[in-house]
């Protein structure tokens, strides 16, 4: 059973950036698995923002793709979520989720982590 | 890309059976097998019920079951339950589009 755990700072400036890891526990990130970032801002709904696959090939929010960089660090068995230039409106809880492409689906999701950005 | 559409709400009795709306296009739903529904509480990490329009994992009731008609998927939760009152998300993926989740539907049970 694959689990996942994000860390990061719970509060960044506007203007600076945002850095989450998720760290992936039970299964191989090197795996041929999607895996994924989405965000929810206080009360709202959810926002995909972006997916790497295939060891390293990805895909954005076309909302976000001049902000975002997602990579994987195989030897940590984590992948990681970039945002720059971060205003109040990135400010929401980002969860880590593992999307299984036979189901075509979000499987397993981490428990989520609130990002604040405030000066 | 918008969001897929879902109602705001949706209210039933204990016993009863709701169904939940997710309203897309034919770029999006109206072209893809690729349909999940989620369920989240407050302060928790969504949960997957459906995926593939209608197949559930392993541990979700056979109270929810999903289908699609044209631009439009639909979650039917049967047998209202206490337990069902949460945030029910749709999701859709169409390999060349980004991934698209569904406004969101709160459920009440009254």
């Amino acid at each position: 059973q694959v689990q996942l755990q994000e860390s990061g700072p719970g509060l960044v400036k506007p203007s600076g950036t945002l850095s989450l890891t998720c760290d992936v526990s039970g299964g191989s990130i090197t795996s041929s698995y999607w895996w994924s970032w989405v965000r929810q801002p206080p009360g709202k709904g959810l926002e995909w923002i972006g997916e790497i696959y295939d060891g390293g090939r990805t895909n954005y929010n076309p909302s976000l793709t001049s902000r975002v960089t997602i990579s994987v660090d195989r030897s940590k068995n984590q992948f990681s979520l970039k945002l720059t230039s971060v205003t109040a409106e990135d400010t929401a809880v980002y969860y880590c989720a593992h999307y299984y492409s036979g189901w075509s689906a979000f499987d397993y999701w981490g428990q989520g982590s609130l990002v604040t950005v405030s000066s | 890309q918008s969001a897929l559409t879902q109602p705001a709400s949706v209210s039933g009795s204990p016993g009863q059976s709701i169904t939940i709306s997710c309203t897309g296009t034919s770029s999006d739903i109206g072209g893809s097998t690729s349909v999940s529904w989620y369920q989240q509480f407050p302060g928790k990490a969504p949960k997957l019920l459906i995926y593939d329009v209608g197949y559930r994992p392993s541990g979700v009731s056979s109270r929810f079951s999903g289908s699609k008609s044209g631009n439009t998927a639909s979650l039917t939760i049967s047998g209202l339950q206490p337990e069902d009152e949460a945030e029910y998300y749709c999701n859709t993926y169409r390999g060349s589009s980004p991934s698209l989740f569904g406004t969101g539907t709160k459920v009440n049970v009254l």
